[in-house]
């Protein structure tokens, strides 16, 4: 069984569209990311929640808005989709919140096209 | 300054032999220190925790130096399995993980 499961695998989408990557994990763990890769390879944190509550909202446009509807999903929604959003995101969870020894799980990334 | 650097390499190392890098860490209150694994195109995988006393698990050694701040992974006996990018993780001042562009190591027949 995947521990954290993400999709799609591959998104290409046309500017201005709107899309949904989907996230789940079955570890039991409290806290769940979205981590965004880019072409230069830098992982950076978009958002973190704990317990379906937002704790970590890193300066990343309002087009993008999370949601978890229970602490095993985090969903993210992307609003008029810009070409400079294409990049690899990574959905990942942890048993602990940031700040602490926390451990990572990724899934195996989403690959976001934007023509 | 950005939070955690490491030398994008990459590091060419012949099959059987020893590579070790570095990474330096800007927040020198950092605690917990990091090295995961990500091969191409796939996603980053936890390698291993770094402690104040150091970490072995097999042929890989994490060293942490804390009065010139970085944490070092040395990989001996390399196999051709090894070839990835080794990320860096450290925590910056907010608590928050800071991972590094990581360093690519090609290990050769």
């Amino acid at each position: 069984d995947t521990a954290v499961s993400q999709t799609p695998k591959y998104l290409v989408t046309q500017m201005g569209n709107d899309k949904s990557i989907k996230c789940e994990q079955n570890l039991g763990h409290d806290t769940m990311y979205w981590y965004k890769q880019d072409s230069k390879k830098f992982l950076k944190i978009m958002f973190s929640y704990n317990n379906k509550e937002l704790i970590i909202n890193e300066t990343v446009p309002n087009r993008f808005s999370p949601k978890s509807p229970d602490k095993a999903h985090l969903n993210l929604h992307i609003n008029s989709l810009e070409l400079g959003d294409s990049a690899v995101y990574f959905c990942a969870s942890s048993q602990e919140r940031q700040g602490g020894d926390e451990k990572l799980f990724f899934g195996s990334g989403t690959q976001l096209s934007v023509l | 300054r950005k939070e955690v650097e490491q030398d994008p390499g990459p590091f060419n190392v012949p099959e059987g032999a020893t590579v070790a890098f570095n990474c330096t860490y800007s927040n020198s209150a950092s605690q917990s220190f990091f090295w995961y694994r990500q091969d191409c195109r796939k996603e980053p995988k936890l390698l291993m925790s770094v402690y104040s006393s150091g970490n072995e698990d097999g042929r890989f050694t994490a060293q942490l130096n804390r009065a010139s701040q970085y944490i070092s992974l040395l990989i001996r006996d390399s196999k051709l399995s090894d070839s990835a990018t080794y990320l860096c993780v450290g925590i910056d001042s907010w608590g928050k993980l800071q991972f590094g562009a990581g360093t690519q190591v090609v290990v050769t027949p």
